[in-house]
């Protein structure tokens, strides 16, 4: 099943800070995050895994409830690079690679 | 060290017609995976391959196949298109079996007329 992401859009000022947030109704094993510019691929933001491991190679932080199936990125002091189409990927354990993307958050960044 | 590439960049077709898109994994990446991107929507996974061998598979029907070749680069061909059929087609690829971490290419778009 598709991941609920919440806000479906976030409009900030450069500086500002945002919360994005995706829920599952189903067990996870790892979340992983992406943003997406237009017409460009997506970018590899970070995973979370379950036990607390994280791997990220960008300065945002995340968090993984897996009690609460949820997951939660935190970009602070955004900036205009910012902006793009968030994606929150679940993997169930079972499966190394298949994600299950939900239906993203549109982050825009104005000056 | 090249990214993921995949050719080509866009494409149009008729409906009823046969595709063929190709992707190439990251430099030190074996693993590479297909996904479906329509209008303002989330990748959809198509399958993946690891070693030569489909290993998992999302819910596309069967006109759906693909290839990996030894050396990992991957082809997804698409049989019969239908209009719904157009969209964004990701490669990912990532490293070894087990890893957690892909790395998408820029797509191609194909439309579907």
């Amino acid at each position: 099943q598709q991941p609920v992401q919440s806000p479906q859009a976030v409009i900030l000022r450069e500086g500002e800070d945002a919360v994005i947030n995706c829920s599952s109704s189903k067990a996870l094993y790892s979340v992983h995050w992406y943003r997406q510019k237009h017409g460009e691929a997506p970018v590899f933001l970070m995973i979370l895994l379950k036990g607390g491991e994280q791997k990220g190679h960008e300065k945002i932080s995340a968090s993984f409830n897996e009690k609460k199936q949820q997951s939660s990125l935190y970009l602070t002091a955004s900036q205009l690079s910012y902006s793009g189409t968030y994606f929150c990927g679940l993997d169930g354990g079972t499966s190394y690679g298949k994600l299950t993307f939900g239906q993203g958050t549109i982050l825009t960044v104005h000056p | 060290d090249a990214g993921v590439t995949q050719s080509p960049t866009h494409l149009i077709k008729t409906r009823g017609q046969q595709v063929t898109l190709r992707c190439s994994p990251k430099s030190g990446h074996d693993t590479v995976s297909w996904y479906q991107q329509a209008l303002g929507q989330g990748p959809q996974f198509i399958f993946q391959y690891y070693e030569e061998e489909e290993r998992q598979r999302g819910n596309f029907p069967d006109r759906f196949s693909g290839h990996q070749f030894p050396n990992y680069s991957s082809e997804l061909n698409v049989n019969a298109l239908l209009l719904g059929d157009s969209a964004l087609y990701l490669c990912a690829s990532s490293p070894g079996r087990n890893s957690y971490e892909q790395y998408f290419g820029p797509g191609t778009r194909l439309t579907v007329t």
